[in-house]
């Protein structure tokens, strides 16, 4: 799986934006780009994925760039519950390898 | 209830002993894996069951960590021995279809101290 980098902390005003960057440089054709995020003392939950186009759901917004070594996480309008660590990673689906290798994350603050 | 369950949620055991923890995946799911968070980690992989297939024990970090799953459904994670090393919440997930983390849903893991 390709790593990826992610700054490890941010912060952002409650009802704003949030955009969350990862680099994976190293992305091979077949690999997505997946998000998941980890509220204190919770598991991980999915957020959203996608391959190469833009993606929306109702959580956020995955924007790929187009040579797909980037990537940004947007909450459109952060609350305070969205205050967690977001983890960037990188997979090919519906492979042998079944196994998420999460890094450390960014851990994103939610200010009132 | 309907998502993952584990149990116990908090687990502190001594040096040298062994401990079970348990997984209950949501009904009808037929993949079920077990990582490991060790503070200010990330995930680490250990296991990965799907149906009647062989598990995928790549992750498993020593000898001492073993895992079944019975009738397809409960999973119980084994530590022997344990070492401070071990300790770190040990979260459980399970997902409907083979290769699909995406849709894997996880429970709230079992926080596991070894003093």
């Amino acid at each position: 799986d390709a790593k990826t980098t992610q700054p490890p902390s941010m912060d952002c005003a409650e009802g704003r934006a949030a955009n969350l960057p990862c680099n994976h440089s190293t992305i091979s054709g077949n690999e997505y780009v997946y998000w998941y995020r980890q509220i204190h003392s919770q598991g991980p939950q999915y957020i959203i994925h996608g391959l190469k186009n833009n993606e929306t759901n109702e959580m956020a917004s995955l924007i790929i760039t187009e040579d797909r070594k980037s990537s940004t996480l947007i909450l459109p309008h952060a609350t305070l519950r969205d205050t967690a660590v977001y983890y960037c990673i990188v997979r090919a689906d519906q492979t042998g390898a079944n196994n998420l290798f999460f890094g450390t994350g960014t851990r994103l603050t939610v200010i009132p | 209830g309907a998502g993952v369950s584990q149990s116990p949620s908090n687990k502190v055991t001594e040096k040298g002993k062994d401990v079970e923890l348990r997984c209950d995946p949501i009904s009808g799911h037929t993949a079920l894996y077990w990582y490991r968070q060790s503070l200010g980690q990330g995930l680490e992989f250990l296991i990965y069951f799907q149906g009647n297939s062989a598990p995928d024990k790549s992750g498993l970090p020593s000898d001492r960590f073993s895992a079944e799953r019975t009738g397809g459904s409960v999973s119980t994670l084994t530590i022997q021995r344990t070492q401070q090393e071990d300790s770190a919440v040990y979260l459980c997930a399970s997902s409907p279809r083979q290769g699909r983390v995406s849709e894997a849903f996880f429970g709230q893991g079992t926080r596991l101290t070894v003093v």
